[in-house]
């Protein structure tokens, strides 16, 4: 069965460094790879996904993510974390029977000053 | 463009009551997704729709129902509320008419909370 595991759930980090959220999928056949982002009360923003081609997506706000198949991975990263960056982010996999999407438990960014 | 509409925005039932929250897709999008987030957990995958048949079924309880009209709008019905139900709950869109799985687009989610 499908599954996403974000080993983070609480991350922090200084306004202006860099960043890294981890995401590891279990997946049988070629994955499709999303990542969201939720402030507090909101919805799910979309910020990239990942469906085939290229396996370093760029996204919304400065986002980008890598796709590792021989680690089974997704991580997100952000050179410079900027204090509007402070949300959850949630790693998501869709199947290919155009169904659900899983996703991870989450991550809560807390951006420092 | 318009994105994926919900409504209402919150909700507040007493148990035992009924509640239909309602999700208006993006134009032309022609497949609804439900799910349920409950506080401090990652969205759970209720049901979908395509093209006004049901596609698949998550961890939908029976009092649960919900259907996809001509417009493709959807209806969750949920009855005999219980504590528990108090979530927050996600209409996503997507269009399958590429014939992959494409983007989930959600909606800014209805909070219900069950006195």
């Amino acid at each position: 069965a499908q599954s996403v595991t974000q080993p983070d759930i609480h991350i922090t980090v200084s306004e202006g460094a860099s960043l890294e959220l981890r995401c590891n999928y279990s997946y049988g056949a070629t994955p499709y790879l999303f990542w969201y982002v939720q402030s507090p009360g909101q919805g799910l923003q979309l910020l990239l996904k990942y469906f085939s081609g290229d396996t370093l997506v760029q996204g919304i706000k400065g986002f980008e993510a890598e796709f590792k198949r021989s680690q089974s991975s997704f991580n997100l990263r952000k050179p410079s974390v900027h204090w509007s960056d402070a949300a959850e982010y949630f790693c998501a996999v869709g199947d290919d029977n155009f169904n659900k999407f899983y996703f991870g438990s989450g991550t809560k960014l807390n951006v420092k000053p | 463009a318009a994105g994926v509409i919900q409504s209402p925005r919150h909700l507040i039932k007493e148990k035992r009551e009924t509640a239909t929250l309602k999700c208006y897709p993006i134009s032309r999008h022609d497949t609804v997704y439900w799910y349920q987030q409950g506080p401090g957990q990652d969205p759970q995958f209720l049901i979908s729709f395509y093209e006004k048949m049901q596609s698949d079924k998550g961890s939908i309880p029976d009092r649960f129902s919900a259907q996809q009209f001509s417009d493709y709008h959807s209806e969750l019905n949920m009855s005999s509320l219980e504590l528990g139900d108090s979530a927050l709950y996600f209409c996503a869109s997507s269009d399958r008419t590429g014939g992959a799985t494409d983007t989930q687009y959600f909606g800014p989610g209805t909070r219900l909370t069950v006195l």
